[in-house]
């Protein structure tokens, strides 16, 4: 069965330091990856998501940026964060393109940017 | 940008009573689909929907999939406290590269 980690879970960061969040799937290959958003507990925001290893698309505009190194990993990263990237980051995953997109979430990952 | 209105955004419910929230949209959507997220966890997903008009239950849940492709509903029947949680509706257009539009949630509540 497939299972999506992503950690870590919870992160307490100064404004101006670097992010970095990972997560990994297990159990497929080749699926699509995602990082969401979720501010004060409601609405999903897509930030990016990957169709493949180092193929990145932004929704976005931000100072955040994503990579694909491998097949199952995707890292969201960020040089210099903002007090507005404070929020709660999803990564999901789904089949490939062309199959109906239901997505599966990670734990998410809790940053606080003082 | 193709949008979801989800409603209601919040409810208060007694323990035993049945639920009903629905998502309507501008846009006609290929997919529906429900999930639920929990305090400090990721969203689960609880019904998908592929096809207008399907009807699919899951336990206590029951989702509709609209005739006119821009609508769906969610039911849950004598609620229980573990529903409590925020409840997301999501649909996919052709032409979306799989992308979900998300709703922005309804927030259920139940007194035991």
């Amino acid at each position: 069965s497939q299972t999506i980690h992503q950690w870590p879970a919870t992160l307490v960061q100064p404004v101006g330091s670097p992010l970095s969040l990972e997560c990994t799937v297990e159990g497929t290959s080749n699926p699509n990856l995602y990082w969401y958003r979720q501010a004060a507990g409601r609405g999903l925001q897509l930030l990016f998501y990957s169709v493949g290893i180092g193929q990145i698309s932004s929704e976005v505009p931000q100072n955040l940026s994503a990579s694909r190194p491998q097949d199952r990993q995707f890292i969201l990263s960020s040089k210099k964060l903002l007090l507005s990237d404070s929020g709660f980051y999803l990564c999901a995953w789904s089949k490939g393109v062309g199959i109906a997109g239901e997505l599966f979430f990670g734990e998410g990952s809790r940053l606080t940017v003082l | 940008g193709q949008q979801l209105n989800q409603s209601p955004q919040s409810m208060f419910i007694q323990e035993g009573e049945d639920v009903s929230m629905n998502c309507t949209s501008s846009s006609i959507f290929n997919t529906w689909l429900w999930y639920k997220q929990d305090p400090g966890e990721g969203p689960v997903l609880l019904i998908a929907l592929y096809k207008a008009g399907e009807l699919t239950s899951n336990g206590r849940l029951t989702a509709q999939f609209g005739i006119t492709r821009k609508d769906s509903f969610l039911n849950i029947s004598a609620s229980i406290p573990s529903d409590v949680g925020i409840y997301f509706c999501a649909g996919q257009s052709r032409g979306s590269q799989g992308n979900l539009i998300f709703g922005k949630g309804t927030k259920l509540s139940v007194k035991p």
